[in-house]
């Protein structure tokens, strides 16, 4: 079955640090590759998404992701976090053939002052 | 534009008794989905509209959910009986399908969040 993996389930970091927050997918044809934000007690919100192109994709507020077909990976990173990303990131694929979104199960960020 | 619209935004109610969440998707977009989201099994798709009409709702858990359609601006989605088990925040989140080689991205309503005592 098509499935999004995030190894990372709770992530603690300090102020100025490097994030990296993994994703894999499991669909073996062209896909569509998709990172969600979820800050506390809000909705989801796009943060980027890749379809073909560059696999080098930059998103908003910093975060960029990298799609590496060979690993079917899709890795969310940001060289520097602040308080404010504080939040839950869904990474979230879709096989090019369908309608539906298959998410992971999500990383819990936590950055402190 | 509002955005995905969503109500009642919380929910209390006692087990056994009818819940209907309502959704309003953004206009043009002829794509409507239905999430639960909750701390055991994350983010789950329960059923999906193209064109008012459900696609997949092989998600649904069970006969006590229902999922309506009747017009391109508005869903329902019913829990009737209630249990203390549905108690989660559902998502609504609609799209719509560029033309070739564009991307769906789908935009998520805040949410309603339900307790079933």
């Amino acid at each position: 079955a098509q499935s999004v993996s995030q190894h990372n389930h709770h992530v603690i970091l300090s102020e100025a640090a490097s994030l990296e927050l993994g994703c894999n997918y499991s669909y073996g044809g062209t896909v569509n590759l998709f990172w969600y934000v979820q800050y506390p007690g809000q909705h989801l919100q796009l943060l980027l998404k890749y379809f073909s192109g560059d696999p080098l994709v930059k998103g908003i507020k910093g975060f960029e992701a990298e799609f590496i077909k060979s690993k079917f990976s899709f890795n969310l990173r940001k060289p520097s976090v602040q308080w404010s990303d504080t939040a839950e990131y869904f990474c979230a694929a879709r096989s090019y053939n369908t309608d539906k979104l298959i998410f992971g199960t999500g990383t819990r960020l936590q950055v402190f002052p | 534009d509002a955005g995905v619209i969503q109500s009642p935004r919380h929910e209390v109610t006692e087990m056994g008794q009818e819940v209907t969440l309502r959704c309003k998707p953004i206009s043009g977009h002829d794509y409507l989905f239905w999430y639960r989201q909750t701390m055991m099994r994350g983010l789950e798709l329960l059923i999906y509209f193209n064109n008012n009409v459900p696609i997949d709702d092989s998600g649904m858990p069970e006969d006590r959910f229902s999922a309506k359609m009747p017009n391109a601006s508005f869903s329902t989605l019913k829990i009737q009986p209630s249990e203390p088990r549905d108690s989660a925040v559902y998502f609504c989140a609609s799209s719509s399908r560029p033309g070739q080689g564009g991307v769906e991205t789908q935009y998520f309503g805040p949410g309603t969040r339900l307790l079933v005592l």
